[in-house]
């Protein structure tokens, strides 16, 4: 299993770009999050989803846009880029049934906006 | 509102040299507390689920214990591979996410 994998890696928007977030897993996770990280910060929940066609905000959902169509994918949409979105991107995901409280978490995306 | 609150910021220690880690947190109701290890530039990487009150759990040179109002992680003879920053988390019951710590950026000197 690759687990939870993010793309890009890295990313620069000039202001008021917008771009998407990609992100995908093949454990077959019916949860799945968004986490923003700033320096010296813990992740904060931007949004998540606990199956296919639900999604709901978490603490800091402003500026950003979520859908999941597909068990497997999980994208996070920018509109409007601002330089306060510039931070690092995780997602995760976790079962619903057996371990069903620990979270897996990709390798994240550096997004920087100038 | 759930808090999570994590220190030291920072520790060094010299290789050998046993310490613990701080975990304070508020929570309407626990599900579960969390501890993960970051490595610089990595997502977090899952160590620990904690459920009640005076359960532990061990693994290699860490082990974690849980009281009603906080959580520690023991680091006993660190080596220099045991450096990253140690993030803690709470869910509460009845709740689909988790609050994280600011983390401890733990460094390990040979």
């Amino acid at each position: 299993n690759a687990g939870v994998t993010q793309t890009p890696k890295f990313r620069i928007l000039k202001i008021g770009q917008s771009m998407t977030l990609q992100c995908a897993q093949d454990m077959n996770h019916n949860y799945m999050y968004w986490y923003r990280q700033d320096p010296g910060m813990g992740l904060k929940l931007i949004y998540y989803s606990v199956g296919a066609g639900i999604t709901d905000k978490g603490e800091v959902p402003n500026g950003y846009n979520v859908s999941r169509s597909t068990t497997e994918d999980f994208p996070l949409r920018l509109e409007l880029a601002a330089p306060s979105q510039t931070s690092v991107y995780f997602c995760a995901s976790r079962p619903s049934t057996g371990e069903a409280d620990t979270q897996y978490f990709g390798p994240g995306t550096r997004l920087t906006v100038l | 509102e759930d808090q999570v609150t994590q220190s030291p910021e920072a520790l060094r220690l010299q290789e050998g040299e046993s310490s613990s880690l701080n975990c304070s947190y508020t929570v309407s109701g626990l599900r579960g507390l969390f501890w993960y290890r970051q490595d610089p530039g990595k997502g977090p990487e899952f160590l620990f689920t904690l459920y009640s009150a005076g359960e532990e759990k061990e693994k290699e040179r860490l082990k974690a214990t849980l009281t009603k109002k906080e959580s520690f992680l023991h680091i006993t003879a660190p080596k220099p591979e045991d450096s990253a920053t140690y993030l803690c988390a709470v869910q509460a019951d009845n709740n689909n996410d988790m609050r994280f710590g600011a983390g401890t950026r733990l460094t390990v000197k040979p």
